[in-house]
């Protein structure tokens, strides 16, 4: 039972290049999403999917952008890195919204220099 | 929009003792509220899922309270153990999304 899985669990960054979060899960879950952690504070939706194809801005996308192309997976795209990226980021999925309890990967902890 | 507190920040109790961690949120309009446990460099573990219908969850030496009227839950530990050690997190749906809106968690040291 894998569950969500999260690569890399580690990453250093320059201002200003790009890298790819890769998150995959095996559950067949419908929802899938992605938050980031800062210190002190409670995690931050960034984008969700209800489904393949379908993509939706949380409460902090700027900065970030996604795709939906097959159910399984949902990777997060850093275009241009910035310093206020360092974070520690989520992927969570659910069977379905609200009335389901969520499933998270191990995360990944990005610092942008 | 919706807003989720816990209280205390962080606690520290020795071995044995019993302890209940606090969550309040302001919309009760809620379909269910999850607690999560987050050890130092992990992910998150779903501990207890609580239903709008239900009004308690128990799962070994946990138990989780839900009182929606008064916007509030709890998360009951019966004789904590130092591998108990860890941060508590509250969520409810919620927002434009009506996704997972968290609280900043509850740090809990149970010591030896």
């Amino acid at each position: 039972n894998a569950g969500v899985t999260q690569t890399p669990k580690f990453r250093i960054l320059k201002i200003g290049q790009s890298m790819t979060l890769q998150c995959t899960q095996d559950m067949n879950h419908n929802y899938m999403y992605w938050y980031r952690q800062d210190p002190g504070m409670g995690l931050k939706l960034i984008y969700y999917s209800v489904g393949a194809g379908i993509t939706d801005k949380g409460e902090v996308p700027n900065g970030y952008n996604v795709s939906r192309s097959t159910t399984e997976d949902f990777p997060l795209r850093l275009e241009l890195a910035a310093p206020s990226q360092t974070s520690v980021y989520f992927c969570a999925s659910s069977y379905g919204d609200s009335l389901y309890g969520y499933t998270f990967g191990s995360g990944t902890r990005l610092t942008v220099v | 929009k919706q807003e989720v507190t816990q209280i205390p920040a962080a606690l520290s109790v020795p071995e044995g003792e019993n302890l209940v961690l606090n969550c309040s949120f302001t919309d009760s309009a809620i379909y269910n509220l999850q607690w999560f446990r987050q050890d130092p460099g992990k992910g998150l573990t779903s501990l207890l899922l609580i239903q709008s219908s239900q009004r308690e969850q128990t799962s070994g030496r946990l138990n989780a309270s839900l009182d929606k009227s008064s916007g509030r839950s709890t998360l009951y530990i019966a004789a904590s153990q130092p591998g108990d050690s860890a941060t508590y997190l509250c969520a409810v749906p919620g927002g434009a999304t009506n996704k997972l809106i968290f609280g900043t968690g509850t740090l809990l040291a149970v010591q030896p």
